[in-house]
């Protein structure tokens, strides 16, 4: 039981090239999360999925777009990598939305991007 | 949508004694969670506390909710080297999206 596996791990890009960070969860979770974290900050939450078909707007989505492709994944695209898109990200999920009463979110190990 | 404020931002405390961090919200909310990072990875789930309890336990951490003031706090008793991490707070309403705080930074020097 995997949980939430997030790819790649690493990713360097120059400016101005694109690139799709892959996010797939085995638990059979409604609600998916992009978040992003700089460094000594908290997490900063880029997108969410609600649920198969939906997505979301969060805090910081400028520069960024969604895709929900199913149930299990939920991919974030940099059109055009800018250097303030430096940062870990970060998938979670959750079943949050089917109870509505509050659940956990899982997380994955996150993926390192730099952009120069 | 709801984000909680941790306080204190960083907190330096010797191995063995307790150590306790604050959580501040502004609205109404279903229930509130905990999390911690371990330097470099993802957040992990220590504990939910929903808006009609008080106090939760789960091993050594202690979660006490007060929602007339719109706080919570987490202790952690008997700390190890180990629980050096940040840990954030989430406080949620219902059908909303979760949003972190900038998180408590705490080292547990041995």
């Amino acid at each position: 039981n995997a949980g939430v596996t997030q790819t790649p791990k690493f990713q360097v890009l120059k400016t101005g090239q694109s690139m799709t960070l892959q996010c797939a969860q085995d638990m059979n979770h409604n609600s998916m999360y992009w978040y992003r974290q700089d460094p000594g900050m908290g997490l900063r939450l880029i997108y969410y999925s609600a649920s198969e078909g939906t997505t979301d707007k969060g805090e910081v989505p400028n520069g960024y777009n969604v895709s929900r492709l199913n149930k299990r994944e939920f991919s974030l695209r940099l059109e055009s990598a800018a250097p303030s898109q430096t940062s870990v990200y970060f998938c979670a999920s959750s079943d949050y939305l089917m109870t509505g009463r509050g659940e956990k979110l899982f997380f994955g190990s996150g993926t390192q991007l730099s952009v120069l | 949508s709801q984000q909680g404020e941790e306080d204190p931002q960083a907190l330096s405390i010797q191995e063995g004694e307790n150590a306790t961090m604050n959580c501040s919200y502004k609205t109404s909310i279903n229930n509130l969670q905990w999390y911690r990072q371990n330097s470099g990875r993802g957040l992990v789930h220590l504990i939910l506390i929903r808006s009609n309890e008080r106090e939760k336990h789960s091993g050594r951490l202690r979660v006490t909710l007060d929602t007339s003031k719109k706080s919570s706090s987490l202790l952690i008793t008997a700390s190890r080297a180990a629980d050096t991490a940040s840990y954030f707070c989430a406080p949620q309403t219902s059908y909303d999206k979760v949003i972190f705080g900038p998180g408590t930074s705490l080292s547990v020097i041995p």
